[in-house]
């Protein structure tokens, strides 16, 4: 495709339950960031796929966020046991070596 | 952390005013990058400047990066009421760092 896409664009889902969210990334590009964005505020950095390299796990909140990058190229960014904390805006984004980054259109999260 | 800071949190003007927003940030950067976000939703990307460069344009964007006050400002001229959005500065720091650090940015409205 031409650029990033995310899916679902939004999800609401009940607390406890676990959920999945998917980006595919522009063809090529090697880098791949998730963030999480709540009302008002700046991006805060989830997780970063460079290539095959061990993925930077640095910014996940807590042990109930995980992704993955299969292949290079798809992620999925999966969320157990769902708080009404978590519920903002899932961005992802991809890029080629520290350039600037193409965003996907989010995927809002609710948690209720 | 080398996070970018925005200011003004918040500006309103009128139409064919300019906007000038500034991101200030902590050590030595690898590029400075401006974004826009309109709905809460993706970043789109306007302008990267490199710590070598001082100044760059695109159409009614300008950009100045001052290395020595750690600081750079993103001017845009004659406004438009499509120009209101939230507006981000993301850090790239030196070589070897390729996850950027996001401001919380500014809110411009643009009155018609």
């Amino acid at each position: 495709g031409a650029g990033v896409s995310q899916s679902p664009s939004n999800k609401v889902t009940e607390k406890g339950k676990d959920v999945e969210l998917r980006c595919d990334p522009i063809s090529g590009h090697t880098a791949l960031y998730w963030y999480r964005q709540s009302l008002g505020q700046g991006l805060e950095f989830l997780i970063y796929f460079q290539g095959n390299s061990a993925p930077d796990k640095s910014g996940l909140p807590s042990d109930r966020f995980s992704a993955e990058r299969t292949g290079g190229s798809v992620s999925t960014l999966t969320i157990q046991r769902t708080q009404q904390e978590d519920s903002a805006v899932y961005l992802c984004a991809s890029s080629l070596m520290a350039d600037w980054e193409y965003f996907g259109p989010g995927t809002r999260l609710t948690v209720l | 952390s080398q996070q970018g800071e925005e200011d003004p949190q918040a500006l309103s003007i009128q139409e064919g005013e300019n906007a000038t927003m500034n991101c200030s940030y902590k050590t030595s950067i690898n590029n400075l990058q401006w974004y826009r976000q309109n709905s809460g939703r993706g970043l789109v990307h306007l302008i990267l400047i490199r710590s070598n460069e001082r100044e760059k344009h695109s159409g009614r964007l300008r950009v100045t990066l001052d290395t020595s006050k750690k600081s750079s400002s993103l001017l845009i001229t004659a406004s438009r009421a499509a120009d209101t959005a939230s507006y981000f500065c993301a850090v790239f720091g030196e070589r070897g760092s390729y996850i950027p650090t996001f401001g919380r940015g500014t809110s411009l409205i643009v009155h018609p």
